[in-house]
């Protein structure tokens, strides 16, 4: 079974402060990895995603995320954030090659961008 | 284009009561899923459909949960004798190819649905 943990409920940050947003999983297979990310009273939007090749993933918003194998993570950063990215972060992963490819979900963090 | 939509936004309903939800896909996607969004457990998989395979209802919680998808294109979540626990935001997803690929989950706005 496959499971993602997001350790950090809530992270608080001035604006124009860099961000990391910490996701780690488990899983006996393959995964491929994903960061969502949901403003208020919206569906998930897609951030970024790891399939393969470079481990350094870019994604929408200046985001970017890097795959760790040895370490199982694949956390999110962001140099500059901005008062706008204050939303709902959630890492998920799929099973590589699975039947299906339904996503399982970490528990989010919110982001929190302050003045 | 269109993105996924979902209807009603909101609904309310009495304990006990049948719902129906429903996902519109976008088109010639043709795989899709049902997730679940609660302060308590978080976002769930509930089910997935893909062309003309058997669904996998794994995540489904119980029976009193179903869902069918009609030519290919839209579904509709049943949930019949709802409890309170069901109150939830409910998630539509499509994609274009489904199966273990990894290809991109596009998300519609939600059902939220509150059982008194």
């Amino acid at each position: 079974a496959q499971s993602v943990t997001q350790l950090d409920s809530q992270v608080p940050v001035f604006e124009e402060a860099p961000v990391e947003l910490r996701c780690n999983y488990s899983s006996s297979v393959s995964v491929y990895l994903f960061w969502y990310v949901q403003y208020p009273n919206q569906g998930l939007q897609l951030l970024l995603k790891y399939l393969s090749g470079s481990t350094l993933v870019k994604g929408i918003n200046g985001f970017e995320a890097e795959f760790n194998k040895s370490q199982t993570s694949f956390h999110l950063r962001k140099p500059s954030v901005h008062i706008s990215d204050t939303a709902e972060y959630f890492c998920a992963v799929s099973v590589n090659g699975g039947a299906t490819n339904k996503l399982i979900f970490g528990t989010g963090t919110l982001l929190a961008v302050q003045p | 284009g269109a993105g996924v939509s979902q209807s009603p936004s909101n609904k309310v309903t009495e304990k006990g009561k049948d719902v129906e939800l429903r996902c519109d896909p976008i088109s010639g996607h043709t795989a899709l899923y049902w997730y679940r969004q609660s302060l308590g457990q978080g976002l769930e998989f509930l089910i997935y459909f893909q062309g003309n395979s058997a669904p996998d209802k794994s995540g489904l919680p119980s029976d009193r949960f179903s869902a069918e998808r009609t030519g290919g294109s839209v579904s509709t979540l049943t949930i019949q004798r709802t409890q309170q626990e069901d109150s939830a935001v409910y998630l539509c997803a499509s994609s274009l190819w489904g199966g273990g690929g990894g290809d991109t989950q596009y998300f519609g706005p939600g059902t939220r649905l509150t059982v008194l």
